[in-house]
């Protein structure tokens, strides 16, 4: 029972370059979160999805696509990595009472 | 616009004490009010959640106060250990509108022996 799954766990990029985060559950959760956190700044909502094939913008969405072709899977896409994009991103999947498991993290250093 | 407030932003407790953090939000429209732990690597995991119908929720060591007219809410954590040393989050949500939480700014506890 792995829960919720990111990967990679950690990756550098160069400004300019693009990249996919990829978050897995396996608890058949229908809503699905993108978070960012930052020192000082507590977790950002970046883009959620309330199902299959669906997406929203969160608080944070600029530089950043989503996709959920699959139930279980929910992909972070940054098309043209910035400096201020340097940063750790959850994901996480919503429960039936409401609450949300996290995945481990995904730390994103953009040079 | 920050929604929930969060204070203080680190805390240090001596063993046996009781670690407070305090918590207060804008929205009237949320329903859902959960505290996370977070320990360094890892992602957040939920620790305890109250809904404003109840002024106090408690697990363990770990009690959450609520105070609806002041929209407000605590966390206590009562006889604090070494291994409550984590960074806590409260949250709050409108379970109504997608589950979207949102969170404080984050404490970061250090209990000391």
């Amino acid at each position: 029972n792995a829960g919720v799954t990111q990967t990679p766990k950690f990756r550098v990029l160069k400004t300019g370059q693009s990249m996919t985060l990829l978050c897995a559950q396996d608890m058949n959760h229908e809503y699905m979160y993108w978070y960012r956190q930052d020192p000082g700044m507590g977790l950002r909502l970046i883009h959620y999805s309330v199902g299959e094939g669906t997406t929203a913008k969160g608080e944070v969405p600029d530089g950043y696509n989503v996709s959920r072709l699959k139930k279980q899977n929910f992909l972070l896409g940054l098309e043209s990595a910035a400096p201020s994009q340097t940063s750790v991103y959850f994901c996480a999947s919503r429960g039936a009472a409401g609450e949300l498991f996290f995945g481990e993290g995904s730390r994103l250093t953009v040079l | 616009q920050q929604q929930v407030k969060q204070s203080p932003q680190s805390l240090i407790v001596q063993k046996g004490g009781i670690s407070i953090i305090n918590c207060a939000y804008e929205n009237t429209a949320f329903d859902y009010f959960p505290w996370y732990q977070q320990f360094p690597g890892k992602g957040p995991a939920l620790l305890i959640a109250i809904r404003p119908d109840v002024s106090e929720k408690k697990e363990g060591r770990f009690t959450i106060s609520f105070n609806k007219s002041a929209k407000q809410f605590s966390l206590h954590i009562m006889d604090s250990q070494p291994g409550d040393s984590a960074t806590y989050f409260c949250a709050a949500v409108n379970t109504g509108t997608a589950s979207k939480l949102t969170f404080g700014t984050g404490t970061r506890l250090q209990v000391t022996l």
